[in-house]
């Protein structure tokens, strides 16, 4: 099957700082989610991006689907950015997203 | 995008119970997912249920541990039978993406501890 992987594993920002997370995956996909998942275990959704980019406040993504990665850029970090982004993809029609491992950021005031 | 509600949103059990978790969705949907995140881990999905079928279990998951009902277009249960400290973790269910094709919108959760 697909193989998500992203990276770093962990990041720890001081609030105010930018921030890039990546994501990688091994084949071609339909669409391509990012999700921020709050210390409380809720997911939320950030973007679907299969292509492009796309903005939303201080956050941006980009999907290069032909080069197979997508990144996800915070900007001037707060401290309730802190949690977990996971980057999920579906990679042929009516499938489940299957999930990265995630980012687990931390930023401190 | 829809709006998702799950129940219990968490709970302790006692080993070798059952917990029934309900997932209501706003409005109809064809496709609902049941995943697991355990603790520090990422999201595993556990079945596909679909209204009017038999709900297709992932590789490791099966139907006497997890069994599902989708009676209808807008509700699903998963439970958790049997259950060992193992299945500590949170369940997560979501629905497909309406007028945006393979997308997906997750319920709240329910934070499971099994003692």
């Amino acid at each position: 099957g697909i193989q998500v992987e992203q990276s770093p594993p962990d990041l720890i920002l001081q609030e105010g700082a930018n921030s890039t997370l990546r994501c990688n995956f091994s084949d071609s996909v339909n669409n391509l989610q990012w999700f921020h998942q709050n210390p409380w275990g809720q997911l939320i959704n950030l973007f679907y991006i299969p292509s492009g980019t796309k903005q939303n406040g201080r956050l941006s993504a980009t999907t290069v689907a032909t080069e197979r990665y997508s990144l996800l850029y915070i900007s001037s970090s707060q401290t309730t950015d802190s949690g977990v982004y996971f980057c999920a993809v579906v990679y042929s029609g009516n499938t489940p997203l299957v999930f990265g491992k995630g980012t687990r950021l931390s930023v401190i005031a | 995008s829809a709006v998702i509600s799950q129940k219990p949103s968490r709970d302790i059990c006692q080993r070798g119970t059952s917990l029934t978790i309900q997932c209501q969705v706003d409005s109809q949907v064809t496709m609902m997912f049941w995943y697991r995140q355990q603790p520090g881990q990422s999201l595993t999905l556990i079945a596909t249920a679909n209204q009017g079928s038999e709900a297709t279990y992932e590789s490791g998951f099966v139907i006497d541990k997890f069994p599902i009902s989708r009676p209808n277009l807008t509700f699903s249960t998963l439970t958790v039978s049997n259950m060992s400290p193992e299945d500590s973790s949170i369940y997560l269910c979501s629905v497909d993406g309406r007028g945006v094709a393979d997308t997906q919108y997750f319920g709240p959760g329910t934070r499971l501890t099994v003692l």
